[in-house]
């Protein structure tokens, strides 16, 4: 069950901003869990890009920004770069299902 | 340097099981939970499980509940995803991370492959 769900893709132009947006419900986003947010480029492992809805790890650029409100959470990406072409999927916790849960996934391509 | 090295690709029967390892290494083992999360070809990433590396115990997915099973030799490093009654939709790559206090994964392992087939 798909219980945070993202678009499937979006687009945008070399160093255009992209944002992907991420819905949840009373249970998970709503529920005051935090959102985190995951880049996975082909063939490999996902790595952490945002934690605890806004915060970045070491290393990564800050091009990169979330945010969340209510039962939702958001992803931006400014200055966007071919480098950024993946896909990205947020992530939290489920109380009503007691579950990590992920987003359904989006692909950003780089036009 | 944190990494968390798996275990090769599999390829197993319909209703065998699979048993892959993630071995540990760079930071204290114990302090940290080992998730595991699975990704079948074209698909969303899925929870399966984790286990508190320091005491054993468990949580699994209400999915995968009846089917999997996680655990560690602490002595080794080392966490183990079981798979049992293994069908087609079972082939994807299974992950392990580490969990960091806030819910979240800061590191991955490289990823295994198991694929199912008769």
């Amino acid at each position: 069950q798909s219980v945070l769900t993202q678009p499937p893709s979006v687009s945008g132009a070399p160093g255009q901003r992209v944002t992907i947006s991420c819905t949840g419900s009373s249970s998970n986003i709503g529920a005051g869990y935090d959102v985190h947010w995951y880049q996975q480029l082909p063939g490999t492992a996902p790595k952490l890009l945002i934690y605890g809805n806004s915060k970045r790890p070491s290393g990564v650029p800050d091009r990169f920004s979330g945010s969340k409100s209510g039962t939702s959470a958001s992803l931006a990406i400014t200055g966007l770069q071919a480098e950024d072409e993946a896909d990205y999927y947020c992530q939290s916790y489920d109380s009503r299902l007691s579950s990590y849960v992920f987003g359904t996934g989006t692909k950003v391509t780089v036009l | 340097q944190v990494q968390l090295v798996q275990s090769g690709a599999e390829v197993k029967k319909p209703g065998a099981s699979v048993k892959v390892s993630c071995k540990a290494s760079g930071y204290t083992f114990s302090s940290y939970a080992v998730h595991w999360v699975r990704q079948a070809p074209g698909q969303r990433l899925e929870w399966m499980g984790w286990i508190n590396t320091a005491n054993g115990n468990t949580k699994y997915s209400q999915k995968f509940q009846v089917r999997v099973t996680i655990t560690r030799d602490a002595s080794a490093s080392t966490a183990y995803m079981e798979l049992s009654s293994l069908r087609s939709e079972d082939t994807a790559v299974y992950f392990c991370a580490r969990e960091d206090s806030g819910n979240y994964y800061d590191y991955w392992g490289q990823g295994t492959l198991v694929t199912v087939s008769s």
